[in-house]
């Protein structure tokens, strides 16, 4: 059974520029969540995706975009890339009722230079 | 005033030793709790949900006092491989986002 997969492991974009995240949930989870852990903080929720819609969205700006397919699969987009995007992204997926426990992938590290 | 706050340490205890955490939260209308384990540079793993019970599993026990809005994590007979960073998770009931403390770093010295 395949736990939550992020790709890519790495990404290193410059300032301006945009980039794809993608995330696979465990299977049997509709539920992805979005997201963002600086370094030396606990993880900021970006947003919630159930049924191809956003559910609920943390204080993120417009720049952060996001996706479901039928799959249940997801992508996180940012435009307009700022320094101060560099951090890990997690995606963590869940089923049903919103207080079940998540599980998260391994992330995906992105450097903006 | 954060949604969840935790003192971040770091605890450095030696292997044996019983450590605690506490985690406040601002919200009453939260409804689950848990702790979550993180590796350096890994993603936070589920260590255990906290009910309002309290409830135990091997050396670790989480308990949820409502009435002062914290939760609690206590390790009995650290291990080598309890150094972690232990992160609190509160779930507001209110809406879907789950909010993260900022984590409290545990290393447990031979």
């Amino acid at each position: 059974d395949a736990g939550v997969t992020q790709s890519p492991t790495h990404l290193i974009k410059t300032r301006g520029q945009q980039v794809t995240l993608r995330c696979s949930p465990k299977s049997g989870h509709d539920t992805v969540s979005w997201y963002q852990q600086a370094l030396g903080q606990g993880p900021q929720f970006i947003f919630q995706y159930y049924e191809e819609e956003e559910r609920q969205r943390g204080n993120f700006p417009d720049r952060f975009s996001g996706h479901q397919y039928p799959n249940y699969s997801s992508e996180l987009n940012v435009n307009a890339l700022l320094l101060g995007d560099s951090a890990l992204y997690l995606c963590a997926s869940s089923f049903g009722s919103v207080y079940n426990e998540q599980f998260f992938g391994p992330g995906t590290r992105l450097t903006v230079l | 005033r954060k949604e969840v706050e935790q003192d971040p340490g770091p605890f450095n205890v030696p292997e044996g030793a019983t450590v605690a955490f506490n985690c406040t939260y601002s919200n009453s209308a939260s409804q689950s709790f848990f702790w979550y384990r993180q590796d350096c540079r890994k993603e936070p793993k589920l260590l255990m949900s906290v009910y309002s019970s309290g409830n135990e599993d091997g050396r670790f026990t989480a308990q949820l006092n409502r009435a002062s809005q914290y939760i609690s994590l206590l390790i009995r007979d650290s291990k080598l491989s309890d150094s972690a960073t232990y992160l609190c998770v509160v779930n507001i009931g209110t809406g879907n986002q789950f909010y993260f403390g900022t984590g409290t770093s545990l290393t447990v010295i031979p």
